[in-house]
């Protein structure tokens, strides 16, 4: 099987745009995870999609969004884009079947903001 | 609070030699914690996880409930074993992950 894919993989933005980030799970997966990477904070989970509701929500502000599709594939939207937003945004899928929730993870999209 | 602390950022030690990185955690509640590994240049993988009992690549990891801790092991490092190692816990119930801060192993020829 494929694994995770994250669109775009490199991302320029200036503050105050906003910004899409897109993730495709494995197939057969239907949990999607976000996680926001860097280096002073480390990996903080940011939300989680199952069966395209949110069941889950990190510490983040509520410029922070995302959704998930029928087909599982999910996107989170950033607005109002701030310095500090730069970061490595990392997607991860799970199947959540047969008592399997190993979370796989995509390669991440690098988001700077100028 | 749920946190998850490796105390190390950088270890570094010699081929052949026993490793250990350290992991400690802080949760109220029944604990699932495993060991993620990024290589250069290759995306987050797991590793273990405490629930399987396995050893993956001759690494081992031993939940210590009182001791609040859940230690990565190998008795022989290779160099291959050169990557960023992180300890991960899992809310219970969730699919959230609240990960430590990482440890960079480096193995000397």
């Amino acid at each position: 099987k494929a694994g995770v894919t994250q669109t775009p993989r490199y991302l320029i933005k200036t503050r105050g745009q906003q910004v899409t980030l897109s993730c495709s799970p494995i197939s057969g997966h239907r949990s999607v995870s976000w996680y926001q990477q860097t280096p002073g904070q480390g990996l903080q989970f940011l939300f989680e999609y199952f069966s395209e509701t949110q069941r889950n929500k990190g510490n983040f502000p509520g410029r922070f969004s995302g959704r998930q599709f029928s087909n599982s594939r999910s996107e989170m939207n950033v607005s109002t884009l701030e310095l500090g937003d730069s970061a490595l945004y990392l997607c991860a899928s799970s199947p959540l079947q047969g008592g399997t929730d190993t979370q796989y993870f995509g390669p991440g999209t690098r988001l700077t903001v100028l | 609070a749920q946190r998850v602390t490796q105390p190390e950022k950088l270890l570094s030690v010699f081929k052949g030699a026993p490793v250990e990185l350290k992991c400690n955690y802080s949760y109220s509640g029944s604990p699932e914690l495993f060991w993620y590994v990024q290589y250069s240049r290759q995306r987050l993988q797991l590793l273990l996880r405490h629930i399987s009992r396995e050893s993956i690549k001759g690494f081992t990891a031993d939940l210590n409930k009182g001791e609040t801790s859940f230690h990565l092991k190998k008795p022989f490092a290779q160099e291959e074993d050169s990557a960023m190692y992180y300890c991960a816990l899992r809310i219970q119930g969730a699919q959230k992950l609240v990960f430590g801060q990482g440890t960079r192993l480096t193995i000397n020829p």
